[in-house]
């Protein structure tokens, strides 16, 4: 199974800043990952897939970059609802999730 | 609109069993492939299992192989999980979710979910 770890675990931001969120797969996989948001009480939604691809309707403020083993996700300039759970997902073999970053509010 | 609609969630004794059930509209149902992903209350996701658009391909992930069954009714537009010998580990909310056509294992729409409960 392929292990994704998330770093930070809690990143504090305030609106405007920018978020920078990392994704490292245990082996290489090699632009298989996405990102998925999730809010307090919702689903989770994709953001963005093949590393760094956005989804349909999905803010040009939120890019992905990587290959290999390692990703990032970036919201250059973080906005009141950005707040919330990131995970990375990859699908090189059976899929698996990182345990998640939380966005929150410094 | 796309819309997943879970059911069949539940409180159930250790060793149980529980059929949940998704259903869908808004999309060609049996033009996609789809999925049972979960999340145990305040943890991360977990991808369960998957059935391609003709049930030919499925998967389970290690935690619930010979225990869950997934299927799907094309006619109803539907997914189905089959949840046997339940134990505590099993407590979750459990997601239906479609793959996206960009990949198989590629989730582009999540219904809201539906919590079960294993617990004596």
């Amino acid at each position: 199974e392929i292990v994704l770890t998330q770093s930070p675990a809690t990143l504090s931001s305030s609106p405007g800043e920018r978020a920078t969120l990392s994704c490292r797969a245990s082996q290489s996989i090699s632009n298989y990952l996405a990102w998925y948001q999730q809010k307090p009480g919702q689903s989770p939604r994709l953001l963005i897939y093949d590393a760094s691809k956005r989804a349909t309707g999905i803010p040009a403020r939120f890019s992905g970059s990587g290959s290999g083993t390692d990703f990032t996700l970036t919201i250059s300039s973080l906005d009141p609802e950005d707040f919330a759970v990131y995970y990375c997902q990859q699908r090189s073999s059976w899929p698996t999730f990182g345990g998640g970053t939380k966005v929150e509010i410094k | 609109e796309v819309q997943l609609v879970e059911s069949g969630g539940d409180l159930v004794q250790p060793g149980g069993s529980l059929r949940l059930s998704c259903a869908t509209s808004g999309f060609t149902f049996s033009s996609y492939n789809m999925n049972w992903v979960r999340q145990a209350p305040g943890k991360g996701l977990e991808w369960v299992s998957y059935i391609s658009s003709s049930s030919t391909t499925i998967f389970y992930a290690d935690s619930v192989k010979g225990r869950f069954i997934i299927s799907r009714d094309n006619a109803k537009n539907s997914l189905y999980l089959q949840m046997n010998t339940l134990k505590d580990e099993d407590t979750a909310v459990y997601y239906c979710a479609r793959s996206s056509h960009s990949g198989s294992y590629l989730i582009d729409c999540w219904g809201q979910g539906t919590l079960v409960t294993v617990s004596s």
